[in-house]
């Protein structure tokens, strides 16, 4: 069975630190997908990015940035100089390549609730 | 513009009282699927579709109910809801199995 772990409940930052959102992620299937969705205080999920499990390419997207390592079946996420509209609560997701039970479905972790405070 | 919607965005009902929470897409996504969401526990999947009139149960199937009659559509039917269902219920769509999901802007339910 799929399982991520995302072991920080809770961090709090400082405007313009850097923080990094750890992800920890169990699956026996060769092919997956790594997913970050972002879910702000009005509620809704949003889309951040998509990993691909035989594309360990670390990603860079303006002050957002991924490290994907299967060595240690991680998928961290680091904001470099936090803002305050980066508050929110974040979300890994993995999603087996092969046909599975669930349609594919996303196996959310609990998420982790990053304040970043002036 | 390519969306998921979903209908009501906030609802308040007692316990026992019949409820259909609606989802459509715009994306011509064959997979649709619902999610609940609880604190400390994330979202789990409760029913999912892949196709129009195919359906079938997800993690947390107790006390739910779908139809897809068009591919567009994904009712969520409540038919006895309960204090337990209090949730905030996520539905979303994608092309593939292997797509990226896209999700609705959530529905937040209080069942009393």
């Amino acid at each position: 069975a799929q399982k991520v772990t995302q072991a920080q409940t809770e961090i709090s930052v400082v405007e313009k630190e850097d923080v990094t959102l750890d992800c920890v992620y169990e699956t026996r299937d060769t092919t997956y997908y790594l997913f970050w969705y972002k879910q702000p205080p009005s509620g809704e999920l949003v889309f951040l990015i998509r990993r691909n499990s035989f594309d360990e390419q670390n990603e860079i997207s303006g002050r957002y940035s991924w490290n994907f390592q299967k060595s240690t079946s991680s998928f961290n996420f680091t904001i470099t100089a936090s803002q305050v509209v980066d508050s929110a609560v974040y979300f890994c997701a993995l999603s087996e390549g092969t046909l599975t039970g669930g349609g594919n479905k996303l196996t959310f972790g609990t998420g982790t609730q990053l304040k970043v405070e002036l | 513009e390519a969306q998921v919607t979903q209908n009501p965005r906030y609802l308040i009902t007692v316990t026992g009282k019949k409820l259909t929470v609606t989802c459509s897409q715009n994306m011509n996504h064959e997979y649709m699927s619902w999610y609940r969401q609880d604190p400390g526990l994330g979202l789990r999947q409760i029913y999912y579709s892949m196709n129009v009139e195919v359906t079938d149960k997800g993690d947390v199937p107790e006390g739910y109910k779908v139809s897809r009659k068009e591919k567009r559509n994904f009712p969520l039917i409540l038919e006895s809801p309960s204090p337990n269902q209090t949730s905030l219920y996520f539905c979303a769509s994608k092309l593939s199995p292997t797509d990226t999901q896209y999700f609705g802007p959530g529905t937040r339910l209080t069942v009393l």
